[in-house]
Order: structure tokens, then sequence, then C-alpha cells
């Protein structure tokens, strides 16, 4: 039972294109939203978050929207550069859990 | 340097022979976990402990066990591995208040194949 949908499984942009990666999740108690970065060979780690009281955070050329009535939420690479290729991960998490719950993962490549 | 360290690395055994892959974080972290990552499956958690002593089932638990008698280490059990547990495994840490939300680090990973 996968309770946080991703997708694209893959995805290809060329260098300085926009990634947008989606995510999709069901259980209305989540209230933490995660993406997690992993390159080859390494451990997922943290590149960004966003709790359902705003609807869009920044750093850098990443970007979470978030729409709470839909209960979706996106990563928005912009100006994708070759170091951004990776798997992204979206996840999400109940306050206080801890326990989160992974989306299936994308694979970026961004074409030099 | 923070880190969580994962052994071994790599990790190649055959079918009912006991393994135990070891989890060790020097971060003073209460909450660790347990995830094996699956092609098109994504992340998914094994087991997962609060602080020392009280360790709990995550979403694909059979088949494994853990302890956690250290506040540092964190050891995965497979007492009779067999195939369907080839995979990914990696070791996660984080504080936990009950609260809040915090960051999860990850160690680099086990890749097991049991034949």
């Amino acid at each position: 039972q996968q309770q946080v949908k991703q997708s694209p499984q893959s995805l290809i942009v060329q260098k300085g294109g926009i990634s947008i990666i989606n995510c999709a999740y069901e259980n209305t108690a989540f209230d933490y939203f995660p993406w997690y970065q992993q390159f080859p060979g390494k451990g997922p780690a943290l590149l960004i978050a966003i709790r359902p009281d705003v609807s869009e955070k920044k750093e850098g050329r990443f970007t979470i929207s978030f729409n709470k009535s839909a209960k979706q939420f996106s990563l928005h690479i912009m100006d994708s550069q070759p170091g951004d290729s990776a798997t992204y991960f979206c996840a999400a998490s109940v306050r206080g859990a801890q326990k989160l719950v992974f989306g299936q993962g994308t694979r970026l490549t961004i074409n030099p | 340097e923070a880190q969580v360290t994962q052994n071994p690395r790599y990790l190649i055994t055959v079918t009912g022979k006991k393994l135990t892959v070891t989890c060790s974080q020097n971060m003073n972290h209460e909450y660790m976990s347990w995830y094996r990552q699956d092609p098109g499956l994504g992340l998914r958690q094994i087991y997962y402990s609060m602080n020392v002593e009280v360790t709990d089932k995550g979403d694909v638990p059979e088949g494994y066990k853990v302890s956690r008698k250290e506040k540092r280490n964190f050891p995965l059990i497979l007492e009779s591995p067999s195939p369907n547990q080839t995979s990914l495994y990696f070791c996660a840490s984080s504080l936990f208040s009950g609260a809040s939300a915090y960051e999860q680090y990850f160690g680099p990973g086990t890749r097991l194949t049991v034949t």
C-alpha cells in the first residue's frame, strides 16, 4: 500500500531547463513533506522540506509547491545542471511520529 | 564528523546463513530506523527505534530482527536470509521529541545479495 505516489519514475531534462517531479498523498494526517536527494552509491540526504501551512518554499534553485486541497506537492528544479542528476524521493510524515513514508523515487538525468 | 556508518557495505551470502548488518551513529540521536530500497518501490521502513530498548515494526518487518542496547548502535539481523531479501539497505538516525519532525541522516547503504 503506497501512501505517497511519485511521478515520473524517470526524467531527462536538458541543462538549463526546469525539472518537475510530482507527488500525491492520501493520508490527511501528514503534516511534514521532505524531499531527499540520492547520488549513486550514497544514502539519501535531505534537500528541502515543507509544512502544509505554506504553499511554496524556495531554497536556491529548488522549490517545493504544495496544494493541500489536492493533496499534492511537487519539486521544481530551476536552471537544472548536470550535477543535479540523481534520484529524488518525496516523503511524508505525521507530526511527532518521525516515520517517513517515501514515494517510489524519480531518476533525474540532466543532459549537458 | 557527524555520520551514520554501516558495515559491511557489500555482502553476498547464501540462503539460511544468519547475518548481521551493523549501524552506528555519532550524533546522539534518539531515533534510528532501517529501510530497504528496491527499484520502483522507493524506501520502505523495516524497523525503527525511538530510544534504547524501544523498537517497533515498520512496514516490511518479516524476516528481520533488531535490537537497541546502546543509543548509538542499531544492528539489523537476518536470522535465515532468503533471496527475496536481496536489496539495498539503509540505516538512518534523527532527533526525536514526539512534537516535531526532524531531518533523518542516512548511512551509505549495504548492498545484500542472497543466493
